[in-house]
């Protein structure tokens, strides 16, 4: 079966600190690759996708992202992180199967920056 | 910058009411979506809807749900008698087409007493 997984479920990190969050998935065909983010209070914003081309994105705030296809890995990276970061992230994936457009969600994950 | 938006933001009924959800998706976009998220679970999708009909639903929506685009602007979600387990945050979402980005509205937290 399709599915998503975000393997860090609760991260705490001081400011400036590295950021990587993970994210798989499981099927062999085409994917669209999205992070979502949603702030304490807010609604789910888009930070960055991939659809093709380059495996590497940059999203919005130093936010990037890579692909890995042999992995079945789309991991998400800032190099220093800013308490404003204080957030939820969801990975979501759409399985391009005919035409299917719904996004399959990870369980998130929790992030706490420390001043 | 447009925006999907949804109301009411809180929604409290009494299990076996009827709610109605509204969402107004981005004026130019033509498939529209529901998720839900119940507290401390993953964001779950329920259905997508494109030239005024379902094309994909989920297992979670079985007859209590509806959806419809009564006019050109709205977008609802109705359940018909709220279970207890129907308890969760609704996010309507909409995208330009197929294959665009789905943007997604600040959601309802609906809470089935």
């Amino acid at each position: 079966a399709q599915s998503v997984s975000q393997h860090n479920h609760h991260v705490i990190l001081s400011e400036a600190a590295s950021l990587e969050l993970g994210c798989n998935y499981s099927y062999g065909g085409t994917v669209n690759l999205f992070w979502y983010v949603q702030y304490p209070g807010q609604h789910l914003q888009l930070l960055l996708k991939y659809f093709s081309g380059d495996p590497l994105v940059k999203g919005i705030k130093g936010f990037e992202a890579e692909f890995i296809k042999s992995k079945f890995s789309f991991n998400l990276r800032k190099p220093s992180v800013q308490w404003s970061d204080t957030a939820e992230y969801f990975c979501a994936v759409k399985f391009r199967a005919g035409t299917a457009s719904k996004l399959t969600f990870g369980t998130g994950t929790r992030l706490q920056v420390t001043l | 910058e447009p925006e999907v938006t949804q109301t009411p933001s809180h929604q409290v009924t009494q299990m076996g009411q009827e709610v109605i959800l509204r969402c107004v998706p981005i004026s130019n976009h033509l498939y529209f979506y529901w998720y839900r998220q119940i507290l401390g679970q993953k964001v779950e999708f329920l259905v997508s809807f494109y030239n005024n009909e379902i094309s994909e639903k989920s297992e979670i929506f079985d007859d209590q749900f509806s959806v419809e685009r009564p006019d050109g602007s709205n977008f609802t979600l109705k359940i018909r008698s709220t279970k207890l387990e129907d308890s969760a945050m609704y996010f309507c979402a909409s995208g330009a087409d197929l294959t665009d980005t789905q943007y997604f509205g600040p959601g309802t937290r609906l809470t089935v007493l």
